[in-house]
Formats: structure tokens, C-alpha cells, sequence
């Protein structure tokens, strides 16, 4: 099983739509989760980190569920500029990590006209 | 802002060369990693380092080295390249912190023909 699973997509919606990606992970001591955007051909930015109390950050939200081990992303009135790939990222807390991250395979989102 | 710099952007390379990837960090992270990234499979651990001198393989060494000699400079070492290491290698480094994510260098393309 992967530790940090996420539907590859891809996902097509129309500009203004609202999408929502869902993560599941699977180590139970991981503490620190995050949600990374990726455009064609350049390297992973972060774009927030996931709190247990659910953030938001203009038009996206992340939200967690410690108990079913579940974190989602959505972003509300899409742009055209938000066609990327979204890494869903656990840390892999428990024992000596060293700060170190697992990513998803990333979900791909196309936003069209 | 922090900075993670990746010596070259695209490299192309003979079959049995050995081949040296530089990234360096301008922002005193404890932590550095290597990544390679190809389509279908997502970021894949090749080594990590969370001290001077000090490394760990990830999921996939085999065929790499790794040496980080001073704490911002974390050198991957392909020993005799060959076709199937043809990938997107990403450098990140973060601090050894919960809750702090990794920043991305942008990356080398690398051909090995």
C-alpha cells in the first residue's frame, strides 16, 4: 500500500468550478501534512500546509481527518491558472525522521475556458 | 527567501560517464535530499542527508552517491550512467523542524545516451 495515496486524476473543470482532491496516509504518527502544487516541467512549491482545525488560504481550503488518516484540498472558483499537479504531502513522523516527507503521486488538475 | 540551487538546468551525458549533480542552500537547513522525478512514478527518494557527512539511502540508491561535504552543498554522484537514469532529479532541503516543508531547487534534466 502507498503511504500517501491520491487519485491521479485528471481532473477537468470549467474556470469558476469548484474541485476538491482527497489524500489518504497511512503512517498514524505522521504530524504534518502539506499541500504542494507543481507546474509542468518545473519543481514542487509549496502551497500550504494542512492543520488539524482545517485552514484556508483565498479561495483554497485544506482540511485533515486524523481519525480516517484523510486530508483534502479545494479550491473554490477555479482559474485557468490553477492547472497544475497537487502533491499531497505526510510527513513520516515516529522514530528518527529527520523532517523527512512522503508525496503523493500527485493529482492533475486542467482548468478550461 | 530561501534558495536551493541546482548547478545545471539540462545535462546530457554518454553511457558509463560519472556524472555529478550540485545543489547548494543558502539558508542553513540541517536537512537535504535528492529526488528523481518520471512520469507515472511520481518523486522518488534517491538519498537523504540531515548533517554534514551524514547520509541515508532512500527507496531507490542503487546506482547513485551522494557526498555533502559542507552543510549547503549536497552533491549527487551517478558512478557509470546509464539509459534508464535518464530523469528529472530534484534537490530539496528543509529544516530538521515538524511541520516545516522542503523548498525545491529547479531541477536537472538529465539524457544519458
Amino acid at each position: 500500500r502507498k503511504e500517501v495515496e491520491q487519485d491521479p486524476g485528471p481532473f477537468n473543470v470549467p474556470e469558476g468550478a469548484t474541485v476538491a482532491f482527497n489524500c489518504t496516509y497511512s503512517n498514524s504518527a505522521s504530524q504534518s501534512f502539506f499541500w504542494y502544487r507543481q507546474d509542468c516541467r518545473k519543481e514542487p512549491k509549496l502551497l500550504m500546509s494542512v492543520y488539524s482545525s482545517g485552514n484556508e488560504d483565498g479561495r483554497f481550503t485544506a482540511q485533515l481527518n486524523r481519525a480516517s488518516q484523510y486530508i483534502s484540498l479545494l479550491i473554490r472558483d477555479s482559474k485557468l491558472s490553477d492547472s497544475a499537479t497537487y502533491l499531497c504531502v505526510a510527513d513520516n513522523a515516529g522514530g528518527t525522521s529527520y523532517g523527512k516527507l512522503t508525496f503523493g503521486q500527485g493529482t492533475i488538475l486542467t482548468v478550461h475556458p | 527567501d530561501v534558495k536551493v540551487t541546482q548547478s545545471s538546468r539540462y545535462l546530457v551525458k554518454r553511457t558509463g560517464e560519472k556524472v555529478f549533480l550540485e545543489c547548494v542552500q543558502d539558508m542553513d537547513h540541517e536537512n537535504m535530499f535528492w529526488y528523481r522525478q518520471d512520469p507515472g512514478l511520481g518523486l522518488r527518494l534517491i538519498y537523504f542527508s540531515y548533517d554534514v557527512k551524514m547520509k541515508e539511502k532512500g527507496d531507490i540508491p542503487e546506482g547513485y552517491s551522494v557526498s555533502r561535504e559542507k552543510k549547503e552543498r549536497f552533491s549527487l554522484i551517478l558512478e557509470s550512467a546509464s539509459t534508464n537514469q535518464t530523469s528529472m532529479y530534484l534537490c530539496a532541503s528543509s529544516f530538521s523542524i515538524q511541520g516545516y516543508g522542503y523548498t525545491f531547487g529547479s531541477g536537472t534534466r538529465l539524457t544519458v545516451v
